[in-house]
């Protein structure tokens, strides 16, 4: 049983359309993340949300827009893409609460735009 | 603000030798420390983490890494490295109130024949 898993792995997609990146785990966490890594490898933390509540925010595009509907799942759409959002976006679940962010990664999604 | 520096963006070893990857952090309070690795097109796996308690960390794969709070540093070891132990191998830091991990800048480790 996958504890974090994201869909789809891969998406290719043309610049100025939306699409959306899913993420559910089953290790009962009450905080989740979105990370991005780019082309040099450097992950940065995108969002952080605990209990369904949005707790990070880190000057992401407002054409980002995560949405949380319990806390298994915590999905990732995005608007009229650019070029510059090609990247590994990685769905991440942590306990929460204790400060010891001890994260579960995803396989990741591997967005490329054209 | 928490930060952590790893020197190195490549390090090379031959097989059997000893694996040394460096780490600093920055954290205005008492820091909880990882190392993860990343294989080709796959996800971060958790080494090891440091969490206030034994100093000396073991992880798995035989990795164990140090905390060593003069030097603010955690590096990461492993006594004899194995062609498996190819990867990419990121230092994080996270701290109390603030629920989130904080990057190094990764350390790709190739393994010599």
């Amino acid at each position: 049983d996958t504890a974090v898993s994201q869909t789809p792995k891969y998406l290719v997609t043309q610049m100025g359309n939306d699409k959306s990146i899913k993420c559910e785990q089953n290790l009962g966490h009450d905080t989740m993340y979105w990370y991005k890594q780019d082309s040099k490898k450097f992950l940065k933390i995108m969002f952080s949300y605990n209990n369904k509540e949005l707790i990070i925010n880190e000057t992401v595009p407002n054409r980002f827009s995560p949405k949380s509907p319990d806390k298994a799942h915590l999905n990732l759409h995005i608007n009229s893409l650019e070029l510059g959002d090609s990247a590994v976006y990685f769905c991440a679940s942590s306990l929460g609460g204790t400060g010891v962010t001890e994260a579960f990664f995803g396989q990741g999604t591997r967005l490329t735009v054209v | 603000a928490q930060s952590v520096t790893q020197l190195g963006s490549h390090v090379s070893v031959s097989e059997g030798a000893l694996v040394l990857l460096r780490c600093n952090y920055s954290s205005s309070v008492p820091p909880y420390l990882f190392w993860y690795v990343q294989y080709p097109n796959q996800g971060l796996q958790l080494l090891l983490k440091y969490t206030s308690a034994a100093t000396l960390v073991k992880g798995i794969n035989g990795f164990e890494a140090e905390f060593k709070k003069s030097e603010t540093s955690f590096h990461l070891t492993k006594p004899s490295a194995h062609m498996s132990d190819a990867a990419e191998y990121f230092c994080a830091v996270s701290e109390l109130g603030n629920e989130k991990l904080t990057f190094g800048t990764g350390t790709r480790l190739t393994i010599i024949p």
